[in-house]
């Protein structure tokens, strides 16, 4: 089986401070691992996704997530936060459990103050 | 723009009909994915096609069914509507069957009355 937990549902930043979005997991397999965002009233967008090779994996807008198979996490990083960052992330998880279905998190929804 | 088109963007029915969602996938992408996106359940996955067939099944009820067709557009179809399937449903795609990037379409906001 395959779960999810993104471990806050809101977190709210100052503009140019760090941005951490925390996500565990779990997976009977080896999985893939996913950080989607979602602006308002819009589809989701993949930010960036780890396979099995580097465990510092670097995405779209400066973002960053680093998997830690001991800890079963898969954080979410960003050295500065931009307004435009203010969005719902979501962290997803995928395996090949005889089909491959993706496993999405709670979502945390990131507020930058100016 | 991902390449994912989803029509109607918006849809307003009532309790009891039938409405169908539809999907084209980015060209050349043989996999297409429905998503229910809800405030209380969040992102629920449905169902997966792959190249016509169905691949993979998730939290879909019976009321609701789905296809892919020959040209890969696929159709969601959700009958015996109730209040509590008002929601936003989304369709991606991706290239192949696996852990591949999931390409989102804007999404289907469904109002039941």
């Amino acid at each position: 089986a395959q779960s999810v937990t993104q471990l806050d549902s809101h977190v709210s930043v100052s503009e140019g401070t760090p941005v951490l979005l925390r996500c565990n997991y779990s997976s009977s397999y080896s999985p893939s691992l996913f950080w989607y965002v979602q602006h308002p009233n819009k589809g989701l967008q993949l930010l960036l996704k780890y396979t099995s090779a580097a465990t510092l994996v670097k995405g779209i807008n400066g973002f960053e997530a680093e998997f830690k198979k001991s800890e079963t996490s898969f954080h979410l990083t960003k050295p500065s936060a931009h307004m435009s960052d203010a969005a719902e992330y979501f962290c997803a998880v995928s395996a090949n459990t005889g089909g491959f279905k993706t496993i999405f998190g709670a979502g945390t929804r990131l507020f930058v103050k100016a | 723009d991902s390449g994912v088109t989803q029509t109607p963007k918006h849809l307003i029915t009532a309790t009891g009909q039938r409405v169908t969602l539809r999907c084209s996938p980015r060209s050349g992408d043989l996999s297409v994915y429905w998503y229910q996106q809800s405030l209380d359940q969040g992102l629920q996955f449905l169902i997966q096609y792959y190249n016509g067939e169905e691949r993979a099944k998730g939290n879909i009820l019976e009321r609701f069914s789905a296809q892919q067709f020959p040209d890969l557009h696929s159709e969601l179809n959700l009958s015996s509507l109730e209040l509590g399937d008002s929601a936003l449903y989304f369709c991606a795609s991706s290239a192949v069957l696996g852990a591949e990037t999931q390409y989102f379409g804007p999404g289907t906001r469904l109002l039941v009355l």
